[in-house]
Order: C-alpha cells, then sequence, then structure tokens
C-alpha cells in the first residue's frame, strides 16, 4: 500500500529479551519519526530522522533503545534487555517535509511478560 | 499540546449536532499545527493542519480555529457522525518536533 507499514502489529516477548520493531515509510518521505503511546496516553516523541543528518535521538528513554535507518528508507527500532514498563503502542510516521502532515502506521503492540 | 493525564476527557455528543474539541498549547514558538484522529488499534490519522499565519482553516466538516494569544486550539465537527467517534489529538510542531495533547474521547450517540 501507499502508507506507512509496521511490523510485527503485535510482539509479546519475555523480560530481559531484545525486539526488534520495523517501519517502512511513505516513498519518497524524508522524514521519519518513532513515538511510543502508552494505554489511554499522548504520543511521547523517541527519535526522528531527516535524510542525512544525524538521527535526533532526545526522546529515547535510556541506552537500551536504539534505532537506525538503512538507505534512507526502511527504519528499525531496537529494545534490549527489554522491561515490563517498555510494554506499550509503538507508532512510527514519515513526512515529506517540516510543517507537512506526518503520516502514521497502525503501530507496533508491544507487550513484556 | 499538553498532557491531560491517565484519563482522557470525553466529549458525548448526538448525532448529527456540531462538536467543538479543545486544545491548549504551551510552546510560543510553535508555528505549525495539526488535529489527529485515532480509533481503536489504529495509528493517528490526519484530519487537518493550520499554519500560525492563519487562525481559521475549514476541510470537509472540520474547521480548525487557532488563537495564538492564548494559545489554545479547537477542532470543530458539523453534523457529527457515528464513524466520528475517536480519540482526537492536537499536535504543535517547533523546529522539528511535534508535541501532541494528550488526547479528548468523542463518542456519538445515535
Amino acid at each position: 500500500g501507499a502508507g506507512v507499514s509496521q511490523s510485527p502489529s503485535n510482539k509479546v516477548t519475555e523480560k530481559g529479551k531484545d525486539v526488534e520493531l520495523r517501519c517502512d515509510p511513505i516513498s519518497g518521505h524524508t522524514a521519519l519519526y518513532w513515538y511510543r503511546q502508552s494505554l489511554g496516553q499522548g504520543l511521547e516523541f523517541l527519535i526522528y530522522f531527516q535524510g542525512n543528518s544525524a538521527p535526533d535521538k532526545s526522546g529515547l528513554p535510556s541506552d537500551r533503545f536504539s534505532a537506525e535507518r538503512t538507505g534512507g528508507s526502511v527504519s528499525t527500532l531496537t529494545i534490549q534487555r527489554t522491561q515490563q514498563e517498555d510494554s506499550a503502542v509503538y507508532l512510527c510516521a514519515s513526512s515529506s517535509d517540516r510543517n507537512q502532515p506526518q503520516h502514521f502506521g497502525d503501530g507496533t503492540r508491544l507487550s513484556i511478560l | 499540546g499538553e498532557s491531560v493525564g491517565l484519563h482522557l476527557p470525553t466529549l458525548s455528543v448526538q448525532e448529527g449536532d456540531n462538536s467543538i474539541i479543545n486544545c491548549a498549547y504551551s510552546n510560543s514558538a510553535s508555528d505549525y499545527f495539526i488535529w489527529y484522529k485515532q480509533e481503536s488499534g489504529k495509528g493517528p490519522q490526519f484530519i487537518i493542519d493550520i499554519r500560525s499565519n492563519m487562525d481559521k482553516r475549514q476541510g470537509q466538516r472540520v474547521t480548525v480555529l487557532l488563537n495564538k494569544t492564548v494559545k489554545h486550539l479547537s477542532l470543530q465537527i458539523a453534523a457529527t457522525q457515528p464513524g466520528d467517534s475517536a480519540v482526537y489529538f492536537c499536535a504543535d510542531e517547533a523546529g522539528n518536533m511535534l508535541t501532541f495533547g494528550g488526547g479528548t474521547r468523542l463518542m456519538v450517540k445515535p
């Protein structure tokens, strides 16, 4: 499809395991964002990629969280040594430019047992 | 936007009535504002946006009003329909950062 695609849609894992979440942005969008949404909450910014510039990692909650974006397209968010408080929906968005709307995927629902 | 905590405020309206959802933002440097609609199990869906050089913008059945003096944003939905039931988020952008409000749940009674 033409929208932002995220996989997996659901992920259940044991505490202490590492997880990788994937985002395929809209083709041609240079900006890519990761957010976290806990139940009943708004969106918490995690990290932002713009073209070939260094990513803005200011929202990452700890050094267990990292993300990369290969070839200016697909991005993966990695959480190492998962904790129960990492349980949330992880949303990815892309946009064509600043002051243009961000378009979201449907997220990955992560549950840490 | 400003976080409103764990419990979403809820607006309940009758089908066919107009809805007004309000939002406050805190960053006076914000120059771009967006309203999103989020249905259960889905990502936020773009509804309408407005830039800081405007105070009103209309779309199909929706109108966004921006009052920069008091840092207030509102979304008006005309002739609200059951399909409008969702959580609505405002977001404001300063620099490259979008800040989301805590959301308002709109419930439409048939």
